[in-house]
């Protein structure tokens, strides 16, 4: 089985950064998605990792530690459209493109 | 605009109806999934479906039966659900399912579902 904890909700203020952490604790991991949800609407891909490392997306970065079963995704020189929940999402390497979904954090971007 | 659209978006019903929800994707995508979203729980998967085959129950009750008639559309059936089936149900789909490939998921807006 899974377990995905991510926490449940961060404040940060217009232009700052802001970390996300999630950790996991899987039976089979084949790689780890964040995903961003707006208020009533779908779920949209942000980044995926399945190797050690930081990958950039422009103002978003990814990072993923498998040893410690640790991923973060950065969100740099944040804006008020940033507000939103971010999904932690691991697939298990057992169960094609199965996805368990962490809690979700949601961020709130002040003026 | 995701590629994947479902209907309704909004569905009230009692407990002793019958309803079903509709998901479609115009990706070409081969696989597709149904999710349900619960008021502060983890999306929770439900359903996979792989080239029209089921691959993946995850334990959910029978009074939620799915159906994929072609890799575009997956359907929903709901019977005689319960109050704390109240959520929000979300479609996706991907390139496939099995093949091992880590291909992201596209979600649909949702169906918000209501039973009183």
């Amino acid at each position: 089985g899974q377990n995905i904890d991510q926490p449940t909700e961060m404040t940060a203020t217009e232009g700052a950064i802001v970390q996300i952490n999630c950790t996991y604790q899987t039976s089979g991991f084949n790689g780890l998605f964040w995903y961003q949800q707006h208020a009533g609407e779908a779920p949209t891909f942000l980044s995926y990792n399945v190797l050690d490392g930081l990958e950039e997306k422009g103002r978003f970065s990814s990072f993923l530690s498998r040893s410690k079963g640790y991923s973060y995704l950065l969100l740099k020189e944040l804006q008020m459209k940033d507000s939103a929940s971010y999904l932690c999402a691991v697939r298990d390497g057992a169960a094609g493109n199965k996805l368990t979904f962490g809690g979700g954090t949601r961020v709130l971007v002040k003026p | 605009e995701t590629g994947v659209t479902q209907t309704p978006r909004h569905l009230v019903m009692g407990m002793t109806n019958k309803k079903s929800l509709k998901c479609e994707q115009h990706l070409g995508h081969n696989a597709m999934y149904w999710y349900k979203q619960s008021a502060k729980k983890p999306l929770e998967l439900m359903f996979v479906y792989n080239f029209k085959e089921q691959t993946e129950n995850n334990s959910v009750p029978s009074r939620f039966s799915p159906e994929c008639p072609n890799s575009s559309h997956l359907f929903l059936h709901l019977h005689t659900l319960q109050p704390e089936d109240s959520a929000l149900y979300l479609c996706a789909s991907s390139q496939d399912a099995t093949s091992g490939a880590p291909y992201e998921q596209y979600f649909g807006p949702g169906t918000r579902l209501t039973v009183t």
